[in-house]
C-alpha cells in the first residue's frame, strides 16, 4: 500500500470559516508533510512532522494549524485564511533515514477561499 | 532565490523518441534528488530518485543522470508514450537538524504526440 489519503478533495470555505484539511498513511512512514501549489507554481513545503513531532515550520502564518494526532494522521487547521491562500494543499509521507528520502503525495485538497 | 532550476517549462516530444528533462540546482548542499510526474488536480507521483554518490540510475523507460561538477541532473524517457505526457518536477532533498525537505524545481510540461 503506497497510498497516501486525503480527505476532502474540494473544499470552499468563507473567510471567517473553520476548516480541517485530513491526511491518512498506512505505510509505517514517520515523516510527514504538508505542500502547498498554486497554479503553475512548484509545490512549497509548509510544514515537516518527524515521529509525530513538529520539525520544520516554513515560516508559515498562524492561520494554518498543524496537527498530528498519530503515525499515521496528519491534520492542517484553517482559520481566517485568506482569497489568496487559494490553492491546491498536497499532504506527503516518507520513511525516515539517508536512503529513503522519496516523499509519496495524496491527491490533494483543491481549496476556495471566498 | 531559486535553488532548483528547471530552465525548459515545455517540451515536445514525437511518440517512440527520446525524452531529455533537465535540471540544475545551485546548493551543493543537496545530496539526493528525485523525480516527480504530476497530472492537473492530482499530487505528484514519485518516478525516480538518485543519490549524490551516484552519476545514474536506472528504472525501466526512465534513467536519472547526475554531475555533481556542473550541479545538474537530467531525466531520460525512452521510448516516450502518449502516456508520458505531464508536468514533471525535480526536487532535491536537504538533510537538516530537525528533518528532509524536498525543494521543487518550477516544473517542464512534455508533450508526447502519437
Amino acid at each position: 500500500d503506497t497510498e497516501v489519503t486525503q480527505t476532502p478533495k474540494h473544499l470552499v470555505m468563507g473567510m471567517t470559516n473553520k476548516k480541517s484539511l485530513k491526511c491518512e498513511q498506512h505505510m509505517g512512514h514517520r515523516a510527514m508533510y504538508w505542500y502547498k501549489q498554486k497554479a503553475k507554481k512548484p509545490p512549497e513545503l509548509m510544514f515537516v512532522y518527524s515521529y509525530e513531532k513538529l520539525s520544520i515550520n516554513e515560516s508559515v502564518p498562524s492561520r494554518f494549524s498543524p496537527e498530528c494526532p498519530n503515525s499515521s494522521l496528519l491534520n492542517l487547521h484553517l482559520h481566517a485564511l485568506q482569497p489568496e491562500d487559494s490553492a491546491l494543499y498536497l499532504c506527503a509521507s516518507s520513511l525516515q533515514g539517508w536512503t529513503a528520502r522519496e516523499a509519496f503525495f495524496g491527491q490533494g485538497t483543491r481549496l476556495t477561499v471566498v | 532565490d531559486q535553488q532548483v532550476k528547471q530552465n525548459s517549462p515545455s517540451l515536445s516530444v514525437q511518440e517512440g523518441r527520446i525524452s531529455i528533462l533537465n535540471c540544475d540546482y545551485t546548493n551543493s548542499m543537496f545530496d539526493y534528488f528525485l523525480w516527480y510526474k504530476k497530472y492537473p488536480a492530482e499530487g505528484p507521483t514519485f518516478l525516480i530518485s538518485i543519490s549524490s554518490i551516484k552519476d545514474k540510475n536506472e528504472d525501466g523507460r526512465f534513467t536519472v543522470f547526475l554531475n555533481k561538477s556542473a550541479k545538474h541532473l537530467s531525466l531520460h524517457i525512452v521510448p516516450s508514450q502518449p502516456g508520458d505526457s505531464a508536468v514533471y518536477f525535480c526536487a532535491a532533498s536537504l538533510m537538516r537538524q530537525a528533518g528532509t525537505a524536498l525543494i521543487f524545481g518550477k516544473g517542464t510540461t512534455l508533450s508526447v504526440s502519437s
